[in-house]
């Protein structure tokens, strides 16, 4: 089946810890995006990449990191220098090639990380 | 700044009826106007999604009206059923082949027997 898949689905991490998200997907493409959910403030936009080793900063960057070394893989590092961390937090990618850019966000099942 | 407005951030309605669920955009650039529904723990996947030269786009018992001249779209769900209970997202972008949707704040919609 295609799609993402990110793990773990929940994370528990001491202050002080970085953690690593994982985000991979199957559908061939090009744009992949990491958004972080709170409650009533919607989706916000930590960062994103539309191309392997490149990648841009969303609005809410600070604190955190990301790498782009293939096309299929997009993961997330939540630093100690993240303020409150404690969030849901989805990967999503997207197409930009002829029929494939439809403008559809396809999103992972997200990953719950609580600092303890 | 916001540049998407949702509301309301929650609505409870009965079954059979219509729920409505409206979002205001700022940036005039916007040609891409989705709604996406999201299950609890699980992620948002698009409903419907409507683009600024028609005025209204149907699918089923969901319905995007879109106002261009007000800069503002809704959706409405017809003979809304309790497997409707979801939180729902406006989002908008423009024009660009790797434009980033901006969301709104989310609407949990309860529908009750």
């Amino acid at each position: 089946d295609g799609g993402i898949t990110q793990s773990p689905k929940y994370l528990f991490r001491k202050e002080g810890q970085n953690v690593t998200l994982s985000c991979e997907q199957n559908l061939n493409h090009d744009a992949m995006y990491w958004y972080r959910q709170d409650p009533g403030q919607g989706l916000r936009l930590i960062y994103y990449s539309q191309i392997v080793n490149d990648f841009q900063k969303g609005d809410i960057a600070e604190g955190y990191s990301v790498s782009r070394e293939k096309k299929e893989s997009f993961p997330l590092t939540v630093t100690s220098a993240q303020k409150n961390p404690t969030a849901f937090y989805l990967c999503a990618s997207r197409g930009l090639a002829g029929a494939s850019n439809t403008g559809e966000l396809f999103f992972g099942e997200g990953s719950r990380l609580t600092v303890l | 700044q916001q540049q998407v407005k949702q509301s309301p951030q929650s609505l409870i309605v009965q079954k059979g009826g219509i729920s409505i669920i409206n979002c205001a955009y700022e940036n005039t650039a916007f040609d891409y106007f989705p709604w996406y529904q999201q299950f609890p723990g699980k992620g948002p996947a698009l409903l419907i999604a409507i683009r600024p030269d028609v005025s209204e786009k149907k699918e089923g018992r969901f319905t995007i009206s879109f106002n261009k001249s007000a800069k503002q779209f809704s959706l409405h769900i017809m003979d809304s059923q309790p497997g409707d209970s979801a939180t729902y997202f406006c989002a908008a972008s423009k024009a660009g082949t790797a434009s980033k949707l901006t969301f709104g704040t989310g609407t949990r919609l309860q529908v009750t027997l």
